[in-house]
């Protein structure tokens, strides 16, 4: 169980478009769902933290107007890029929590590797 | 900045040897987890240890949790060459939701 469905895994797109990676809970409601950036051989930075119904809270320096989460529904959770540069190039990970308990156990996706030309 | 250090950085052994990874953090947590990362995937939750916790088993993992330090280890002990992967610990801040990763081991088993 607690599986999270993440897609597409892999987009190239032009300068100047939007993308979207939706980030999908498959036998859980995920009252709590996570978007990380990561770069090569680094660790994850968290961007946002979005809860079903409500606006996402975004970490410091993560530009909201940029990278617009949707959080619709218990299964699922969206992130557009609007606008990509080629330094929005990195891969992208969400991730899953099923409650607001002390464990916070987070479950995640695949990843979805972003290159911006 | 990321709550949590890792040591080493990268760690390359022979299978069957035990692997060990440290990993600092800098203040008061609930609990502590580590996860792995198979190259360009997502990450998989390995073991959670509370902080009123100092040692905790599954399978061929061990983990500790000093609080007065401030550390934890994983120890990976038997290992195989399916074990070669990114290593990531990861603080729950005490009256905060989120999870703060370390920086991370990356762990290769020569067969």
């Amino acid at each position: 169980g607690a599986v999270v469905s993440q897609h597409p895994s892999w987009v190239i797109c032009k300068s100047g478009t939007s993308v979207k990676i939706e980030c999908r809970s498959l036998d859980f409601q995920a009252t709590t769902m996570f978007w990380y950036r990561q770069f090569p051989k680094q660790s994850l930075m968290l961007m946002a933290t979005s809860n079903e119904g409500s606006k996402a809270t975004y970490e410091q320096g993560v530009e909201k107007d940029k990278f617009l989460i949707n959080h619709a529904s218990l299964t699922l959770s969206t992130l557009t890029v609007t606008s990509a540069h080629p330094e929005d190039s990195s891969f992208y990970i969400c991730s899953a929590s099923r409650g607001t308990g002390v464990s916070n156990i987070q479950y995640f996706g695949a990843g979805t590797r972003l290159s911006v030309l | 900045s990321q709550q949590g250090e890792e040591d080493p950085q990268a760690l390359s052994i022979q299978e069957g040897e035990n692997a060990t990874m440290n990993c600092s953090y800098k203040t008061s947590i609930n609990n502590l987890q580590w996860y792995r990362q198979n190259s360009g995937r997502g990450l998989v939750h390995l073991i959670l240890i509370r902080s009123n916790e100092r040692e905790k088993h599954s399978g061929r993992l061990r983990v500790t949790l000093d609080t007065s330090k401030k550390s934890s280890s994983l120890l990976i002990t038997a290992s195989r060459a399916a074990d070669t992967a990114s290593y990531f610990c990861a603080t729950v801040i005490q009256g905060a939701q989120k999870l703060v990763f370390g920086q991370g081991t990356r762990l290769t088993i020569n067969p």
